[in-house]
């Protein structure tokens, strides 16, 4: 079955303490973004990779990273994580050039 | 930088009725697509349907169609029939059709529709 996985898809942390979530797809898409949902402001994206090594910034990449070493995998890594990172995160995939993301299910962060 | 408005964050409508949700946008662009998100309960976003700005025709599907005004960049959501499982946050969405704008999606805020029995 098509589709992109998150893990975990529950997390409860504390401040500063290093975190990532995984995102893996099985589609061989070369797009892949990050997206974070907050009530009231809709999703917003973090980052964006249009391919292996190919990573950039989206509208709100402070306090996060990534890497794209595999095709089918981005993680976003929390290096040190603060209570207004607490949001619902999304990781999303498409081919590149097309309209279509496909999203994950979701990982909702509480940072305490 | 593109922005998308839904100034209605929570509508209701009767099952079987219609409900139309509005959507907003601001671009200097011509060429772009508009889409609709539904998210239920389980969190999944679910595209709903999509326009691209060159098609004068408004999409369809099935019981959601879309009115598209490009010259007042609106793009509201119709839902016929409604049914209980129609019940989500629905989400209006613009991506542009090329340049950095087109590795994004830039989201409204949401719409909360209920659907009552």
């Amino acid at each position: 079955e098509a589709q992109v996985t998150q893990n975990p898809r529950y997390l409860i942390t504390v401040t500063g303490k290093k975190l990532t979530v995984t995102c893996s797809q099985n589609m061989n898409h070369e797009y892949m973004s990050w997206y974070r949902q907050d009530p009231g402001l809709g999703l917003r994206q973090i980052y964006y990779s249009m391919n292996v090594e190919v990573t950039d910034k989206g509208d709100v990449p402070e306090g996060y990273k990534v890497s794209r070493k595999e095709k089918r995998n981005f993680p976003l890594i929390l290096e040190s994580p603060s209570p207004n990172q607490t949001s619902l995160y999304f990781c999303a995939s498409g081919v590149a050039g097309t309209y279509e993301q496909y999203f994950g299910p979701g990982t909702r962060l509480t940072v305490t | 930088a593109q922005t998308v408005t839904q100034s209605q964050p929570e509508m209701s409508v009767q099952e079987a009725e219609t409900v139309t949700l509005s959507c907003t946008y601001d671009t200097s662009e011509s060429d772009y697509y508009l889409f609709w998100y539904k998210q239920p309960p389980s969190r999944q976003m679910i595209l709903v349907i999509r326009q691209e700005a060159y098609k004068q025709q408004n999409a369809t599907e099935n019981r959601f169609s879309v009115n598209f005004q490009k010259a007042a960049k609106s793009f509201s959501l119709k839902i016929s029939d409604s049914q209980l499982g129609d019940a989500a946050m629905y989400f209006c969405a613009y991506r542009s059709a090329r340049g950095q704008g087109a590795q994004k999606l830039v989201f409204g805020q949401g719409t909360r529709l209920t659907i009552n029995p």
